[in-house]
């Protein structure tokens, strides 16, 4: 079975500052690894996704992410956080190949960027 | 449209009554998914459609939840007997089926449900 555990549900930054959300998973398989994004009162969004081809995914709004298999480890990096990036970040695996495809996701972590 | 769209964005209900929430997906779209966020968590799974069928419906959590998709667009989730605890955001999100388990899934902006 898969699963994801996102470390921290509230991350407060500061505008300019690093922006670290973590994202640790478990699979039986070789995982595909998602970021998904949900501003306020809209869809979630796709920010970014590995697929087992570079280890560091480069996503849009200057996000990326970095695989790293002996840490099961998928973390969010944005260098300089702007106002525009509070928002809810969730990390998702996807399901078993062969079977069903569903993702399945983390609880979410809420990003507030103070000015 | 060009998106995924659910209606009803809002739905008030009694414990006990009956409700039918609907998404309609990205034209073209063969797999839909519904999910259950409720407060606090991320997206919980629901059941996945490829084209008419349940694929994969796994994640209902009991009988009184049951969804359809008789023309391959357009599905219902229907909920039986409403209960407090169902009282969350319904979401369903649809996507082609080129790339298999690396494919995005695009996201309706949900219905809120509440049960009093």
């Amino acid at each position: 079975a898969q699963s994801v555990t996102q470390l921290g549900s509230h991350v407060s930054v500061s505008e300019g500052a690093l922006v670290l959300l973590r994202c640790n998973y478990s699979s039986s398989v070789p995982p595909y690894l998602f970021w998904y994004v949900q501003y306020p009162n809209q869809g979630l969004q796709l920010l970014l996704k590995y697929t087992s081809a570079a280890t560091l995914v480069k996503g849009i709004n200057g996000f990326e992410a970095e695989f790293k298999k002996s840490e099961t480890s998928f973390h969010l990096t944005k260098p300089s956080a702007h106002m525009s990036d509070a928002a809810e970040y969730f990390c998702a695996v996807s399901g078993s190949q062969g079977g069903s495809e569903k993702l399945v996701f983390g609880k979410g972590t809420k990003l507030t960027v103070n000015p | 449209g060009a998106g995924v769209s659910q209606t009803p964005s809002n739905k008030v209900t009694e414990k006990g009554k009956y409700v039918e929430l609907r998404c309609d997906p990205i034209s073209g779209h063969t797999a839909l998914y519904w999910y259950r966020q409720s407060l606090g968590q991320g997206p919980e799974f629901l059941i996945y459609f490829q084209g008419t069928g349940a694929a994969d419906d796994s994640g209902l959590p009991n009988d009184r939840f049951f969804a359809v998709r008789p023309e391959g667009s357009v599905s219902t989730l229907k909920i039986q007997r409403t209960e407090r605890g169902d009282s969350a955001v319904y979401l369903c999100a649809s996507s082609s089926l080129a790339g298999g388990r690396s494919r995005e899934l695009f996201f309706g902006e949900g219905s809120r449900l509440t049960v009093l």
